[in-house]
């Protein structure tokens, strides 16, 4: 059962172009949801974490919503650069069967920034 | 440096040996996570453990036993590895409850080859 999905899978932009990565979640029941950044061959660098109550977050050219109503996140880029081309994964956090919270991620968004 | 730090950043061993994964973080955290990180490079969650105490246990094979000494430790002991054993093993940290409202930190993790 896919819970958390990513798409595009894939994405290739030109420098200096705006984008959305997009994630839906199926159950609207989450605690927050977490967008993390994995270089190839790295670990996972948090970017911004949205809480339930919040409906966006902002760091830099990063702005991260939440609907959780519709069971969406979204990142939006600003003015994307080379530096930005890494995988990015959406995480929802809510309290799973054993009773304890835990963080389910979606398949990533492979992102590509030609200079 | 605050951090989540995993040891080692890369092993490759033969199958059947046993082999083990040392994390250790300084962030003051209660709960940590062992995660796998598939050849499809997706991460699915394996254990968790909350003050020393096992909470969360994934459909995952006996041959994987965790051990957390105390809450800033949490170590992955694998038994008798298989080839399919193969992936990047992440270690994660994080508050539990309203602690929770702040995200998970991941380690840099570690490539497991079994040849």
């Amino acid at each position: 059962k896919q819970e958390v999905t990513q798409i595009p899978a894939a994405l290739s932009v030109p420098e200096g172009e705006n984008l959305v990565l997009n994630c839906s979640f199926t159950d609207s029941a989450i605690y927050n949801l977490q967008w993390f950044r994995q270089d190839p061959g790295k670990g996972l660098t948090s970017l911004l974490l949205i809480q339930s109550s919040q409906r966006e977050q902002t760091s830099g050219r990063l702005n991260a919503s939440l609907d959780k109503s519709s069971g969406r996140s979204t990142l939006y880029i600003a003015a994307s650069q080379p530096g930005d081309s890494a995988t990015y994964l959406c995480a929802r956090n809510n309290w799973g069967d054993q009773g304890a919270q835990k963080l389910v991620f979606g398949q990533g968004t492979r992102l590509t920034i030609n200079p | 440096d605050t951090a989540v730090s995993q040891t080692p950043k890369y092993l490759v061993t033969q199958m059947g040996n046993d082999k083990s994964i040392k994390c250790e973080q300084n962030l003051g955290h209660d709960t940590m996570y062992w995660y796998k990180q598939d050849s499809k490079k997706f991460l699915k969650i394996m254990f968790s453990y909350n003050n020393k105490e096992l909470i969360i246990n994934e459909t995952v094979p006996n041959r994987f036993s965790p051990k957390s000494p105390d809450k800033a430790h949490l170590n992955l002991h694998i038994n008798s590895l298989e080839l399919g054993d193969s992936a990047v093993y992440f270690c994660a940290s994080s508050h539990s409850g309203t602690g929770g409202l702040r995200g998970y930190t991941f380690g840099s993790g570690t490539r497991l080859t079994v040849v």
